[in-house]
């Protein structure tokens, strides 16, 4: 089945830094999302990507959908203690219906 | 709030017992997908139903099953239960998927049911 990648596993950063994470798959989506979960919370929708080469903002928050439609990243500008969460990838393929989602990036910001 | 509505929050129960989770999607969603989320596999695609009727499977074991009612409400059934089957499961709605590319194709997750199998 499809598989997304996604780094790092985990990072650990300083409040007021920037942070970078992606998702790499050998399968081609014709869509990627972005996720975060709270502890204790489902995932909540961050930003939605639907055409390659598409580039999305959302605050603080900049995704990308590869040219290749097998990538996507997500960065985080100005980190702050509550962007504290895993950040997960999702890719939706052309032949069915269902998101795949990547294994999350746990996020840990340092006041 | 997602307006996704899982219940109940947290169950513990013990191996070989039969459990039930129910979802209720988001007002007017026709949509409900499964999730298993355990600390090592990250979130696993279940089941997903569309107006009562099964659309898509993935890793759900055959120990498990689900069902989407009239009302669009849905139930995760798991029996015969082992310790491995401890994780969070979700539940998450959407109109329907297959208008990801000209709509928001976006899941609204609700905030699970944690099983514990002792």
């Amino acid at each position: 089945g499809q598989q997304l990648n996604q780094s790092p596993q985990s990072m650990f950063i300083q409040e007021g830094e920037d942070v970078s994470m992606n998702c790499t798959s050998s399968s081609i989506f014709n869509t990627w999302l972005w996720y975060k979960q709270d502890p204790g919370e489902g995932p909540v929708l961050l930003i939605a990507l639907y055409k390659a080469g598409e580039l999305t903002s959302n605050g603080r928050l900049t995704a990308q959908f590869g040219i290749t439609r097998k990538d996507s990243f997500l960065n985080i500008s100005a980190s702050i203690p509550s962007d504290v969460g895993i950040y997960f990838c999702a890719g939706l393929g052309s032949s069915n219906y269902k998101l795949t989602f990547g294994k999350g990036t746990l996020l840990t910001v340092n006041p | 709030d997602s307006g996704v509505t899982q219940t109940p929050k947290h169950l513990i129960t013990a191996t070989g017992q039969r459990v039930t989770l129910r979802c209720s999607p988001r007002s007017g969603d026709l949509s409900v997908y499964w999730y298993q989320q355990s600390l090592d596999q990250g979130l696993q695609f279940l089941i997903q139903y569309y107006n009562g009727e099964e659309r898509a499977k993935g890793n759900i074991l055959e120990r498990f099953s689900a069902q989407q009612f009239p009302d669009l409400h849905s139930e995760l059934n798991l029996s015969s239960l082992e310790l491995g089957d401890s994780a969070l499961y979700f539940c998450a709605s959407s109109a329907d998927l297959r208008t990801a590319l000209s709509g928001t194709g976006e899941l609204f997750f609700g905030e699970g049911s944690r099983l514990t199998v002792l």
